[in-house]
């Protein structure tokens, strides 16, 4: 299996701009996590899907985040708009409850909010 | 809410030593426990996994250690390599929830 696969690696945008990102999870896991890692904070959960469904976003950080699961393969994490405060690298990962749920992460999109 | 500590923040250790790093918890009802490793600019590489039930896991080099009642994990590293020099965190997944709370992480470096 390749992992998780995310895109793009590096965003570089300016202030107000939409930023999408995208997550691809290991084949047949049924868990997938969005979180972002800073300096300031360390490694925080944003989100995570069940089989698809959101069962926790208390750590989105406000209403200009949303995430999406529109099927097994797939999910997204937008901004709008970006501010310079959103600049993070984020992660994707997923797990597979009959293997303890243990998560595997993908390698992360560092993003630049100039 | 559960708190978890890595200490030291960092540590240096010249190669072929044997080392430990410690992660300590506040609140003993977890579900599991894992530790990653990262490498500069990298993701987190899943290293081993500890459930609640067990005491102890090996891969390879690597044994980690739980003690629930004490609150406290440890990775053992045995015969340190240089290609060993990364971050290294603990996670825990309370019971009831697949939420995992990181560690503040240990930066290793192994000088050869």
């Amino acid at each position: 299996d390749a992992g998780v696969i995310q895109s793009p690696r590096h965003e570089v945008t300016e202030m107000g701009q939409e930023v999408t990102l995208r997550c691809k999870p290991i084949s047949g896991h049924d868990y997938l996590f969005w979180y972002r890692q800073t300096m300031m904070r360390g490694l925080e959960l944003l989100i995570y899907f069940n089989n698809n469904v959101p069962i926790d976003d208390s750590g989105m950080p406000e209403d200009r985040f949303s995430a999406k699961m529109p099927n097994a393969s797939f999910s997204t994490l937008k901004i709008q708009p970006s501010e310079p405060r959103d600049s993070a690298v984020y992660f994707c990962a997923s797990s597979y409850y009959r293997s303890g749920n243990e998560q595997f992460f993908g390698p992360g999109t560092r993003l630049t909010v100039l | 809410k559960q708190e978890v500590t890595q200490i030291p923040a960092a540590l240096s250790v010249p190669e072929g030593e044997n080392l430990v790093l410690n992660c300590s918890f506040t609140d003993s009802a977890i579900y599991n426990l894992q530790w990653f490793r990262q490498d500069p600019g990298k993701g987190l590489t899943s290293l081993l996994l500890i459930q609640s039930s067990q005491r102890e896991q090996t891969s390879g080099r690597l044994n980690a250690s739980l003690d629930k009642s004490s609150g406290r994990s440890t990775l053992y590293i045995a015969a340190s390599q240089p290609g060993d020099s990364a971050t290294y965190l603990c996670a825990l997944r309370a019971l009831g929830n697949e939420k995992l709370t990181f560690g503040t992480g240990t930066r290793l470096t192994i000088i050869p």
